[in-house]
């Protein structure tokens, strides 16, 4: 059974501070990393993927990765009100499998 | 990244009756998925969508109540039947880009059934 579990928050992060969130999986097999934002009442958006251990940045987000811990997080500095949404992390073997999601963790920025 | 064109894009049913979604993408891709996203859940994989041969469904999933399918690369249909209030959610297209892994939603198809 693969497992992706989240904390679901809400996770209340105020305004220009880094948001953490955290994921863990279960599947040692599991070779790709992603992190999805999912406004209310829309379909998920690709954030983020991530391959190797280690951290992968993009402009305000950064991935990390340590697969000897099945963890993987999602960090955003300069937290803004529009990073209000659900983060859903989600996992997959590769290949032609589908992904595997979490939860999602809720995010609150405070202005 | 792929267009993704879902419909409808909400729909209320009836108890019992049926109702099939539509999926059209932009572009060839080789793997097409559909995802249900249940209230206040995450997301479920329902099944891989194939071209030209019968999908692929994951554990809790059968043919008789979400038969799918894809007669070529861009276009795939999922049907919900002998709707319950249980099949009330969201039901996602998905395609994937082999070469990345990285998965694209179409906007979603809202049913309710009552």
């Amino acid at each position: 059974q693969k497992e992706v579990e989240q904390n679901s928050g809400p996770l209340s992060v105020p305004e220009g501070a880094i948001a953490s969130l955290n994921c863990t999986y279960s599947d040692r097999g599991s070779q790709s990393f992603f992190w999805y934002r999912q406004y209310s009442g829309k379909s998920p958006e690709l954030i983020m993927f991530i391959y190797s251990n280690g951290d992968k940045e993009d402009g305000r987000f950064t991935a990390q990765l340590n697969k000897a811990s099945q963890y993987v997080s999602l960090l955003i500095r300069d937290s803004q009100p529009s990073d209000s949404a659900t983060y859903l992390c989600a996992v997959s073997r590769g290949g032609a499998d589908g992904l595997t999601f979490g939860k999602g963790t809720h995010l609150i920025i405070q202005p | 990244s792929a267009v993704i064109s879902q419909k409808p894009s909400r729909d209320i049913c009836q108890r019992g009756t049926s109702l099939t979604i539509q999926c059209q993408v932009d572009s060839q891709v080789t793997m097409m998925f559909w995802y249900r996203q249940q209230p206040g859940q995450s997301l479920t994989l329902i099944a891989t969508a194939n071209q030209g041969s019968e999908a692929t469904y994951e554990s809790g999933f059968v043919i008789d109540k979400f038969p799918i399918s894809r007669p070529n690369l861009t276009f795939s249909t999922l049907t919900v039947s002998n709707m319950s209030p249980e099949d009330s959610s969201i039901y996602l297209c998905s395609v994937m880009t082999v070469n990345t892994g990285e998965l694209f939603f179409g906007e979603g198809s809202r049913l309710t059934v009552l």
